[in-house]
């Protein structure tokens, strides 16, 4: 099992330019969810993903969107990059969140610089 | 709302002991931990329950204190690879609409 892997590892974008990052997790499941890291800050949580279908707003949405069209996919987009996006995006997936047992299992992490 | 962890950063000497506070304005019923390698993606170490007794990985325990709303993380008899970043995350939400908040962390620089 590769379990969660995102795509890129590294890019740089200019002020005003799009893109797409992608997590795939291959454990079945169900919960979905992107962070960014920024020093001293920890992890915030940026979208997240219930099921297949859904997506919801967390902690600090704003200038990012999501899609979860099938299961094992998670997209972040950024439709106008901005300097404040700079950071280091990790993408999660849990089994059953909610459960006492929960575990987050996360990706190597995407670094984006943004000029 | 975010957990608030201390100490922010803590040194250590390979043997010696550490301990890691987080802290809630809410009352908690769970704590997650999770421990951060430089350049890695932060890996689970532990969930503490309400009720619970406290969890162990390898000299890592932890404690879950319900009146206080506070977590301690124990490093004890410290490592090289004790050396990272160390999280806790509290529960948000509930039921379908389940996150965890995670504190900004302690960094843990263990040395020989």
């Amino acid at each position: 099992n590769a379990g969660v892997t995102q795509t890129p590892k590294f890019r740089v974008l200019k002020t005003g330019q799009s893109m797409t990052l992608l997590c795939a997790q291959d454990m079945n499941h169900e919960y979905m969810y992107w962070y960014r890291q920024d020093p001293g800050m920890g992890l915030r949580l940026i979208h997240y993903s219930v099921g297949e279908g859904t997506t919801a707003k967390g902690e600090v949405p704003d200038g990012y969107n999501v899609s979860r069209l099938k299961k094992q996919n998670f997209l972040l987009g950024l439709e106008s990059a901005a300097p404040s996006q700079t950071s280091v995006y990790f993408c999660a997936s849990s089994y059953l969140a909610g459960s006492s047992t929960d575990t987050q299992y996360f990706g190597p992490g995407t670094r984006l610089t943004v000029l | 709302q975010q957990p608030v962890q201390s100490p922010q950063a803590v040194i250590l000497r390979e043997g010696e002991d550490a301990v890691i506070n987080c802290s809630s304005s809410k009352a908690l019923y769970s704590v997650h931990w999770y421990r951060q390698k430089h350049g890695e993606a932060p890996v689970f170490l532990m969930i503490l329950l309400k009720g619970g007794e406290q969890k162990g990985h390898d000299k890592i325990s932890a404690s879950f204190n319900e009146k206080k709303q506070q977590s301690s993380l124990y490093l004890t008899a410290s490592q090289l690879s004790y050396s990272g970043t160390y999280f806790c995350g509290t529960p948000r939400g509930g039921g379908n609409d389940y996150k965890l908040s995670f504190g900004a962390g302690t960094t843990v620089t263990v040395r020989a």
